[in-house]
């Protein structure tokens, strides 16, 4: 199985800032690589697909690239509705595994 | 407007069953694979099971593989997790989830609460 890693796993930022963190897959995935969104008691949100086509409905502030094995998202001016934990998920193979998240935080 | 609405979650005991449905709505079901994701309280997202269109091809996490099947009636526009053999560590919000373009999980139902203890 495909291994998914993320860093930092906390991200402390402020309104303004650009943030970007990254996610790291054990063997190449292409740019089969998908980022999530999720607020606290909320359901996740696509964001991001195939490493860097933006999901209907997103705000351009978000940005993704990478392919082979190593990844990032970032926010170019985090607005106050950004701070929530965010989600890779490679859809290379199965099975499809998430990494463990990166929660960014005021 | 897609409309994913899980239902069958609840209490259960170690050991014993439950099945989980999915009613969809909002786009041509038959033209999607589906998948479930997991997300136990407090914890991170753990995908699950995926099945395609037509029900012919089918994955599964390790972690519920041989205990968990996936399922589909494209007539009713339903999919559904059969799961046996419940630990106490499969207690988590179930997700049923559309698949979109690179197989990205496009859009989620609300969730439903499996406990097992």
């Amino acid at each position: 199985d495909i291994q998914m890693t993320q860093s930092p796993p906390t991200l402390s930022a402020s309104v303004g800032d650009r943030v970007t963190f990254t996610c790291r897959a054990s063997q190449s995935i292409s740019s089969y690589l998908n980022w999530y969104q999720q607020k606290p008691g909320q359901v996740p949100k696509l964001l991001i697909y195939a490493a860097s086509s933006l999901q209907s409905g997103v705000p351009s502030r978000f940005s993704g690239r990478g392919s082979g094995t190593d990844f990032t998202l970032t926010i170019s001016s985090l607005q106050f509705e950004d701070f929530a934990t965010y989600y890779c998920q490679q859809s290379y193979s199965l099975p499809f595994t998430f990494g463990p998240g990166t929660t960014v935080e005021i | 407007e897609v409309r994913l609405v899980e239902s069958g979650g609840g209490l259960v005991q170690p050991g014993r069953s439950l099945r989980l449905s999915c009613a969809t709505s909002g786009f041509i079901f038959d033209n999607y694979a589906m998948h479930w994701v997991r997300q136990a309280p407090g914890k991170g997202l753990e995908w699950l099971s995926g099945i395609n269109w037509q029900g012919g091809d089918i994955g599964y996490a390790d972690s519920v593989k041989g205990r968990f099947v996936i399922s589909r009636d494209n007539a009713t526009r339903s999919l559904f997790l059969q799961m046996t053999g419940l630990r106490p560590d499969d207690t988590a919000l179930y997700y049923c989830v559309q698949v979109g373009r690179a197989a990205a999980l496009k859009s989620w139902g609300q969730g439903t609460l499996v406990t097992v203890s």
